[in-house]
């Protein structure tokens, strides 16, 4: 079954203490991105990777890095967590540019 | 980055009835994509329309694309409460710093009552 796992689900951890956020796809998909959602907001890209070792920047980058060192996974590291990160996090994979993107199930973190 | 802009930001309907939602945008794209929200879980695609296209349709979905008007509407028919999600518009640009990851408008609530 074609999957995006992301882990944890839930994640409640305090200011500054570095937490990373995993995603896995298993449909070898190139293009992989993160967005965080916000209410009254929408979603916002923070990073994305159009394949191994090749990332770059979204529109919020900011307090957030990633790294894709194997195709499977992209996963998303907070080094300094603060609590205008807290909000809802997605994972998503694609086929390839211009075509549909499938999202993981979210990892809501909430950051004191 | 370009956003959509859905409008409206919130539509509350009867099981039965039809759901329009529309999504507008300033500048040209390569493609325009349709997603389907229940509350706090991922997004799911519904359609996806290329800027050459005019309309599609996926069972009881129907999309229109007007590329002069820059907009696009997604309509619902024969609502059923299942129905009930965000619906948010995506656009993938002709360029956005190499990348043709799309990038989310803040979405349209519809609620259908049984």
């Amino acid at each position: 079954e074609a999957q995006v796992t992301q882990n944890p689900r839930y994640l409640i951890t305090v200011t500054g203490k570095k937490l990373t956020v995993t995603c896995s796809q298993n449909m070898n998909h190139e293009y992989m991105s993160w967005y965080r959602q916000d209410p009254g907001l929408g979603l916002r890209q923070i990073y994305y990777s159009m394949n191994v070792e090749v990332t770059d920047k979204g529109d919020v980058p900011e307090g957030y890095k990633v790294s894709r060192k194997e195709k499977r996974n992209f996963p998303l590291i907070l080094e300094s967590p603060s609590p205008n990160q807290t909000s809802l996090y997605f994972c998503a994979t694609s086929p390839g540019p211009l075509y549909e993107q499938y999202f993981g199930p979210g990892t809501r973190l909430t950051v004191t | 980055s370009q956003q959509g802009e859905e409008d409206p930001q919130a539509l509350s309907i009867q099981e039965g009835e039809n759901a329009t939602m529309n999504c507008s945008y300033k500048t040209s794209i390569n493609n325009l994509q349709w997603y389907r929200q229940n509350s706090g879980r991922g997004l799911v695609h519904l359609i996806l329309i290329r800027s050459n296209e005019r309309e599609k349709h996926s069972g009881r979905l129907r999309v229109t694309l007007d590329t002069s008007k820059k907009s696009s509407s997604l309509l619902i028919t024969a609502s059923r409460a299942a129905d009930t999600a965000s619906y948010f518009c995506a656009l993938s640009p002709p360029h956005k710093g190499g990348s043709y990851i799309p990038t989310f408008g803040r979405g349209t609530s519809l609620i259908v009552h049984p």
